[in-house]
């Protein structure tokens, strides 16, 4: 497509209940971010694809957060059991390989944990 | 720890003034430096990216400034326009940390008519 799609665009879930964000990169871009930003701060890194290398996880914030990427395109941000203080807005960035500090990003996800 | 700030959370302007919107930076492991302007609502948009070599790099109505001496990075904006008006955040790509990029807080910009 024509710019970073990211799915939903709000969620509201039950604290305790699993929630799936999606996002669809730039075709052709080969780097996947998935940032988080709670309100009024900024962006916290939380995982990081690149081709098909290891992914860099090291932003994740605890085990019930995780990511893939399958067939090096669409990516999938799972998070388990959650939580008030997950509630924030999830945004995806992709970049191809000569570009990498020139993210574009996509809207993001609201997710509201009540 | 090392972080990039911002040294206002604010910014208010009048419609036809330049606007500047500073960054405070601590680690000197930066090769790229980025401002990013996110509008409400949206993801952030790329403005203008900066590398640790340079001192000063010019777009559209935008110049970035950097200084390392004191570990710092301004954005000015000229003749600011209410379109202007949007969270300007700076990042910064550190040497050891691939392509992965660190946020500073954002400065809210507001442009009065």
């Amino acid at each position: 497509g024509a710019g970073v799609s990211q799915s939903p665009s709000n969620k509201v879930t039950e604290k305790g209940k699993d929630v799936e964000l999606r996002c669809d990169p730039i075709s052709g871009h080969t780097a996947l971010y998935w940032y988080r930003q709670s309100l009024g701060q900024g962006l916290e890194f939380l995982i990081y694809f690149q081709g098909n290398s290891a992914p860099d996880k090291s932003g994740l914030p605890s085990d019930r957060f995780s990511a893939e990427r399958t067939g090096g395109s669409v990516s999938t941000l799972t998070i388990q059991r959650t939580q008030q203080e997950d509630s924030a807005v999830y945004l995806c960035a992709s970049s191809s390989r000569g570009q990498i500090f020139g993210y574009t990003f996509g809207s993001g996800t609201r997710l509201t944990v009540v | 720890g090392e972080s990039v700030g911002l040294h206002l959370p604010t910014l208010s302007v009048q419609e036809g003034d330049n606007s500047i919107i500073n960054c405070a930076y601590s680690n000197s492991a930066s090769d790229y430096f980025i401002w990013y302007k996110q509008e409400s609502g949206k993801g952030p948009q790329f403005i203008i990216d900066i590398r640790s070599n340079m001192d000063k790099r010019q777009g559209q109505r935008v110049t970035v400034l950097l200084n390392k001496t004191v570990k710092h990075l301004s954005l000015q904006i000229a003749a600011t326009q209410p379109g202007d008006s949007a969270v300007y955040f700076c990042a910064e790509k550190r040497r050891t940390s691939g392509s992965r990029l660190t946020f500073g807080e954002g400065t809210q910009l507001t442009v009065n008519p």
